[in-house]
């Protein structure tokens, strides 16, 4: 079964562009989750979709948004990019949300995106 | 809020030494734990998990258990290969209705041979 994947691997992109990045989830995960990872604040989570809906959002600003279409795909955008934006984009898949236990995601290799 | 605190890195050893990385949580509840482990380019992969106190969580020849008196969850092997070289990440899952892992800020163990 193929795993979590992410395109592209990496960008570059310079300051006030807008960048879109893709996640497809192995098949049959419904749930898809995003975190970004930087040297300074480590992994965060951004924002969690599950059935075409944004469930839960991490605390990060508007700028940073994200869909998921009904194949379970899931994009996410960051407009007016800023230089602290570089990080590691990390998208994780499950079969369904975790509730009062976890049910376990599967991390894709991350797209590297640097501002210039 | 949650959050985990995990040993500073790098953690630099011989090929065959001890390893421990010290993780320790700070939760409501009685949160999961897990360790997740970060190859050079790739993704994260799950490790090992522990969902109750007590629980010791095992594979590869790495465990670690849940201790809720010192809200601990080490990470130890008996004898790390070059193989292991890696950043490890210790989390939680404290339930809700969310998917969100909290991390740790990562430990970078370098093994040389």
């Amino acid at each position: 079964k193929a795993g979590v994947t992410q395109t592209p691997r990496y960008l570059i992109k310079t300051r006030g562009q807008q960048v879109t990045l893709s996640c497809s989830p192995i098949s049959g995960h419904r749930s898809v989750s995003w975190y970004q990872q930087t040297p300074g604040q480590g992994l965060q989570f951004l924002f969690e979709y599950f059935s075409e809906t944004q469930r839960n959002k991490g605390n990060f600003p508007g700028r940073f948004s994200g869909r998921q279409f009904s194949n379970s795909r899931s994009e996410m955008n960051v407009s007016t990019l800023e230089l602290g934006d570089s990080a590691l984009y990390l998208c994780a898949s499950s079969l369904a949300p975790s509730g009062s236990s976890y049910n376990e995601q599967f991390f894709g290799p991350g797209t590297r995106l640097t501002v210039l | 809020g949650d959050s985990v605190t995990q040993m500073e890195g790098p953690v630099t050893l011989s090929e065959e030494a001890f390893l421990t990385i010290n993780c320790t949580y700070t939760a409501t509840g009685y949160p999961s734990l897990f360790w997740y482990v970060q190859y050079p380019g790739e993704g994260l992969q799950l490790l090992l998990k522990a969902t109750k106190a007590d629980d010791k969580g095992s594979n590869k020849g790495f465990e670690a258990t849940y201790r809720k008196e010192t809200t601990s969850f080490h990470l130890e092997k008996g004898s790390v290969q070059v193989s292991d070289s890696a950043v490890y990440f210790c989390a939680l899952y404290n339930g809700g209705a969310t998917n969100k892992l909290i991390f740790g800020t990562g430990t970078l163990l370098a093994v040389q041979p």
